[in-house]
C-alpha cells in the first residue's frame, strides 16, 4: 500500500535555514492531509493540517503547501531550530471514513 | 493541555495469552483509534470507534483483536491470543466532534512485545 509516500528518510539542514519535507499520494479522493512530528519513545504530535479545497496553511513557522494537480504537497519550517529534529510523518484521509493512511515519514536533522 | 494518556508503556506476554493496552482519550472527544506500527515499517490503522461501536476496522483488525469502551473514560484494546508477529507500537487516538474528526490526537504508545 503505497498511497501516501515520504521518499526522503532522512534530511539534514542548517539551523535558522528552511527545511522543506515532501510528500506524494495517489488517491486523489483524499481531501484532507496532516503532519505529524514524533521524538522517539513518544506518539506522533499533530504539526498542521490542510484541506483539499486550499492550497496553503501558515501556522507560526510552519506552512503546508499542497498542489492537487500534482498530487503533492510539502512541509516548510522556517528558521529551523534544534527541537525541530525528530521524524516527520505525512498522513491523509478520506471525508467518508476515519483512518489516516501514513507515509514512511522523515527524519529531520537540524545542525547547529 | 489535555492528552491522550496510554498504559502501560511496555508489555511483554508470551505467545497465545491476552493482553489488553488501555487509553484514557481526550475527555471531550467522541471518536477514538487504534493504530499500531511495526519496528521499521508505516504507522497502520486498525480500528476506529464512535457511539459505542466500531465505525471502521481494517484487514488487520480480525478475530483477535476487541475493543471497547468499559466506562465513560476508558478505550480498550484487547488481543485475544497474542502471535510473535503482535510485536508492535499501540497508538491510541482521539478526535472531537463531527465537524474536526480529521485531527487525530495520540498518546504515547504501548511497546507490545510477544515472546
Amino acid at each position: 500500500d503505497q498511497q501516501v509516500k515520504q521518499n526522503s528518510p532522512s534530511l539534514s539542514v542548517q539551523e535558522g535555514r528552511i527545511s522543506i519535507l515532501n510528500c506524494d499520494y495517489t488517491n486523489s479522493m483524499f481531501d484532507y492531509f496532516l503532519w505529524y512530528k514524533k521524538y522517539p519513545a513518544e506518539g506522533p504530535t499533530f504539526l498542521i493540517s490542510i484541506s483539499s479545497i486550499k492550497d496553503k496553511n501558515e501556522d507560526g513557522r510552519f506552512t503546508v503547501f499542497l498542489n492537487k494537480s500534482a498530487k503533492h504537497l510539502s512541509l516548510h519550517i522556517v528558521p529551523s531550530q534544534p527541537g525541530d529534529s525528530a521524524v516527520y510523518f505525512c498522513a491523509a484521509s478520506l471525508d467518508s471514513n476515519y483512518q489516516l493512511i501514513w507515509g514512511a515519514g522523515t527524519k529531520l536533522i537540524i545542525k547547529p | 493541555e489535555p492528552e491522550v494518556t496510554q498504559t502501560p508503556s511496555h508489555q511483554v506476554t508470551q505467545m497465545g495469552q491476552e493482553v489488553i493496552l488501555r487509553c484514557v482519550p481526550i475527555s471531550n472527544h467522541l471518536y477514538f483509534y487504534w493504530y499500531r506500527q511495526i519496528l521499521g515499517q508505516k504507522v497502520e490503522f486498525l480500528v476506529s470507534f464512535y457511539n459505542n461501536e466500531i465505525s471502521e476496522k481494517s484487514e488487520i483488525f480480525d478475530d483477535q483483536f476487541s475493543v471497547e469502551r468499559p466506562d465513560g473514560s476508558n478505550f480498550t484494546l484487547k488481543i485475544r491470543s497474542t502471535k510473535l508477529e503482535d510485536s508492535a507500537m499501540y497508538f491510541c487516538a482521539s478526535s472531537g466532534n463531527l465537524y474536526n474528526k480529521n485531527i487525530q490526537y495520540f498518546g504515547a504508545g504501548t511497546r507490545l512485545s510477544v515472546l
